[in-house]
């Protein structure tokens, strides 16, 4: 079956350092692939994706490439904020419809 | 513009209690769909439903019933509570594009704890 494989957290980091969140994924066919993120007391928001090999997601300074070689879709963000503090999910979607399949989150803090 | 609401916010129930988490959305999204929360396991799909009338299980259907009557309302029901179900819930809704074409918009959340 379908499967996505985070890093686990917490990770800690300061104001303004570099980030990587690893993600690897099992799927059948051609998955496409996202990053949600849940911000304290609130429901998930897509944060990017990316829907075919070496297609990168971007936004808010985030960045994801999806690469087929490796069935991975890093999270990454070259200097981050406090208020980037959050849960991070990778998900993908295999079939038509909108069923997704989720990792197990990566909690980030950062502090000043 | 309200999006995906959930109610209640916190819930506490004994062992064998019935409950209905109630969702709505105002966005005429076809599918909605609900998932469970729990530490270190991400977001699982307990059921989907492609439109009104219309309803599916996920990866962990036991003990949740749903129903969807209406495009808007899309409620979880459990029978008879168990601590196992013990988690947050997530209530979702997207325009049934396809999940690349249309993200899931999720409401915040309803914390249930079953003792």
């Amino acid at each position: 079956g379908n499967s996505v494989t985070q890093m686990e957290g917490p990770v800690t980091l300061s104001e303004e350092a570099f980030l990587t969140i690893n993600c690897t994924y099992t799927a059948t066919g051609y998955p496409s692939l996202f990053w949600y993120v849940q911000y304290p007391g609130e429901g998930l928001q897509l944060l990017l994706k990316a829907t075919k090999a070496d297609d990168k997601g971007s936004n808010k300074g985030f960045e994801a490439t999806y690469r087929k070689e490796t069935t991975s879709f890093h999270l990454e963000k070259g200097s981050v904020q406090v208020s980037d503090s959050a849960v991070y999910f990778c998900a993908l979607s295999a079939k038509a419809g909108n069923m997704l399949t989720f990792g197990g989150g990566t909690r980030l803090m950062v502090k000043p | 513009n309200a999006g995906v609401t959930q109610t209640p916010k916190f819930q506490v129930l004994k062992t064998g209690q019935s409950m209905t988490l109630q969702c709505a959305q105002d966005m005429n999204h076809e599918y909605m769909s609900w998932y469970r929360q729990d530490p270190g396991m991400g977001l699982r799909l307990i059921h989907y439903s492609v439109g009104a009338g219309i309803t599916d299980q996920g990866e962990v259907p036991n003990g949740y019933n749903v129903s969807r009557s209406t495009t808007e309302d899309f409620p979880l029901r459990l029978l008879s509570a168990a601590p196992s179900q013990t988690s947050v819930y997530f209530c979702a809704s997207s325009s049934g594009q396809g999940a690349y074409n249309s993200p899931l918009h999720f409401g915040n959340g309803t914390r249930l704890t079953v003792t």
